[in-house]
């Protein structure tokens, strides 16, 4: 069973257009977490929210997360090409255990 | 990552050899998860450990795989008689006792040949 449903699953834009990803699910978290990753490596945390509509700003990524907890978003303005890699949201229920979405893969073309 | 550390980074293994990988979690951090990677695909739970207890392996196969998370040293998750379809990468996580975030390693690359 998956928790959690990342659209779209892959994503191929310009350089210097925006974007949103999605993570979707029918289960309620206590916190969600957003991670990148490139490939070879393991994934890098880039937030962690917390309140039901909570938006945080890291540079040109805006991350909100959902009123009742069971979803978010993570929204690239002007995207370079650093920003290419999967990105990935996790969500944690109350326990310990942590969820991982199906994972978004964007490529951004110069 | 946080001080996560995992080892080897790569690992070949013939058919039915034994992998054993290892992850040595951030300092004072007590829960450990392993999560399996195939390529171009998002992570896939396998297992959850404190120290020293399994507390969650659904995701793990119940054949020739194993997990530990000894009061001492790194935790292991052990392949036996390993086969091509095992070949994927693996990455540990490892978290606080009252920390919401998950840190993880750079993962191990198992290649069966």
């Amino acid at each position: 069973t998956q928790l959690l449903e990342q659209s779209p699953q892959f994503l191929s834009i310009q350089e210097g257009e925006n974007l949103t990803v999605y993570c979707n699910s029918s289960s309620v978290f206590s916190s969600l977490q957003w991670y990148r990753q490139e490939p070879g490596e393991g994934p890098v945390l880039l937030v962690t929210v917390v309140t039901g509509g909570e938006v945080k700003k890291l540079k040109r990524l805006t991350f909100q997360f959902g009123d009742a907890r069971k979803d978010s978003s993570l929204h690239i303005t002007a995207a370079q090409t650093g920003d290419t890699g999967l990105y990935l949201c996790a969500g944690r229920e109350g326990g310990n255990q942590f969820y991982f979405g199906t994972g978004t893969s964007l490529t951004v073309i110069p | 990552n946080a001080g996560v550390m995992q080892n080897p980074r790569h690992l070949v293994r013939r058919r039915g050899q034994e992998a054993r990988l290892r992850c040595s979690p951030v300092k004072g951090h007590s829960h450990v998860y392993w999560y399996r990677q195939l390529p171009e695909e998002g992570l896939k739970f396998m297992v959850y450990l404190q120290k020293e207890n399994i507390i969650d392996e659904s995701g793990m196969p119940k054949e020739r795989f194993s997990a530990e998370f000894p009061k001492e040293g790194p935790s292991i998750l052990r392949i036996q008689q390993v086969v091509r379809g095992d070949s994927a990468a693996y990455f540990c996580a490892s978290s606080g006792a009252l920390n919401t975030e998950a840190f993880f390693g750079q993962g191990t690359r198992l290649t069966v040949v």
